[in-house]
């Protein structure tokens, strides 16, 4: 069945450091691939896609994911996290076989330290 | 701002009750996707529909509906509401059916007690 595994519940990363949310799915199609980001008591915001080319997609407040079909990856990252980056991040692929739905991984809840 | 709007941002029932969430979606978009947040279950897609016709459904219960309207706003129905329905729903839109990007809106927060 098709499926998106964030492996890493919570992670913690000091201001200024880099960051990686890995992200991997299982679907036998090309894939569709998104990254949302929800802060706390808000909606999810988009941050980035993959749909096809470049594998490296580029997004919003300085993020980027790199899709590694080989390895059935989407790893969001960012060169050095801020403070307001604190959110949860989901991971989501798009199943496109019988209308539109997005499946998503449980989430990984960021913590910045100061 | 998505420009997806969800009413009510929050709402607190009873048991047993009905409620009904709306939705309007991004100026444009064609579909309206439902989807359900809970902690036990995450983030559960429940039902897209695509200029008033239903096009996907997903692990709806029989106790929600869900309609579009010829204006494209969007209706989510609740009835006989139990704990177990207290939940952030959001809403959400794209252009069309094909492979679009999907905006959601801030969601409504549900709680049944």
């Amino acid at each position: 069945a098709q499926s998106v595994t964030q492996p890493d519940i919570h992670i913690t990363v000091s201001e200024g450091a880099s960051l990686e949310l890995r992200c991997n799915y299982s679907y036998g199609a090309t894939p569709y691939l998104f990254w949302y980001v929800q802060s706390p008591g808000q909606g999810l915001q988009l941050l980035l896609k993959y749909f096809s080319g470049d594998t490296l997609v580029q997004g919003i407040k300085g993020f980027e994911a790199e899709f590694k079909r080989s390895q059935s990856s989407f790893n969001l990252r960012k060169p050095s996290v801020h403070w307001s980056d604190a959110a949860e991040y989901f991971c989501a692929v798009l199943l496109r076989e019988y209308g539109n739905k997005l499946v998503f991984g449980a989430g990984t809840i960021l913590r910045v330290k100061s | 701002d998505s420009g997806v709007t969800q009413t009510p941002k929050h709402l607190i029932t009873a048991t047993g009750q009905r409620v009904t969430l709306r939705c309007s979606p991004r100026s444009g978009d064609l579909s309206v996707y439902w989807y359900q947040q809970s902690l036990d279950q995450g983030l559960q897609f429940l039902i897209q529909y695509y200029n008033g016709e239903e096009r996907a459904k997903g692990n709806i219960l029989e106790r929600f509906s869900a309609q579009q309207f010829p204006d494209l706003h969007s209706e989510l129905n609740l009835s006989s509401l139990e704990l177990g329905d207290s939940a952030l729903y959001f809403c959400a839109s794209s252009v069309g059916t094909g492979a679009d990007t999907i905006y959601f809106g801030e969601g409504s927060w549900l709680t049944v007690v």
